[in-house]
């Protein structure tokens, strides 16, 4: 398996944009987590899923933030409309067991 | 996280030991985790070890945990350049929740 897969890599965007990030999870994991990493505030869970479904959102800063997950092989994290203080950079993880969770490469996002 | 802190930064000779300390709130944490991110890479899993125990050791890193005192350590024996990186303490409790520390930055000097 090819691991998780974030796209894009690197998203420059200007404030009031919208900015879609994508992640395909490991095929059979039925978790699916998105994070945001800053300088300021470290690694924050945002939301996570299991079998496409959102369990806990409480980490989604405000209704700007949304994220799905139409199905076992896809999500979306949006941001609509997108402001300076929403760069950073946004990895999506997946598991099966509640042991070990596989991060991708993450997404770098730049707002300006 | 707020409910895991680590000290931000730690510099170390080549060859030598590297120990990295965290802290950590949540008394019904079932899980501690070590993960290790490199310049614009994810998180790597490092080591984990379950809250029953006491020490666990795999090749060059032994992990100690104090459950009484909420502290978790990471010891790296012969430390080399390769292991730069940014390492992170996180806790889990009984959901798939992970709480990550504001991380380590470990800097390897020859």
């Amino acid at each position: 398996d090819a691991g998780v897969i974030q796209s894009p890599r690197h998203e420059v965007t200007e404030m009031g944009q919208e900015v879609t990030l994508r992640c395909k999870p490991i095929s059979g994991h039925d978790y699916l987590f998105w994070y945001r990493q800053t300088m300021m505030r470290g690694l924050e869970l945002l939301i996570y899923f299991n079998n496409n479904v959102p369990i806990d959102d409480s980490g989604m800063p405000e209704d700007r933030f949304s994220a799905k997950m139409p199905n076992a092989s896809f999500s979306t994290l949006k941001i609509q409309p997108s402001e300076p203080r929403d760069s950073a950079v946004y990895f999506c993880a997946s598991t099966k067991t509640p042991i070990e969770a596989f991060f991708g490469q993450g997404t770098r996002l730049t707002v300006v | 996280g707020e409910d895991v802190e680590q000290s931000l930064f730690l510099s170390v000779r080549e060859g030598d030991s590297s120990v990295i300390n965290c802290t950590y709130t949540d008394s019904s944490s079932t899980y501690l985790y070590w993960y290790k991110q490199e310049p614009g890479a994810g998180l790597q899993l490092l080591t984990y070890i379950f809250s029953n125990m006491d020490m666990k050791q795999d090749q060059r890193l032994t992990v100690l945990l104090n459950k009484k005192d909420k502290h978790l350590s990471l010891r790296i024996a012969d430390t080399q350049t390769g292991d730069s990186a940014i390492y992170f303490c996180a806790e889990r409790a009984n959901d798939y929740k992970l709480s990550f520390g504001a991380g380590t930055t470990v800097t390897v000097r020859a």
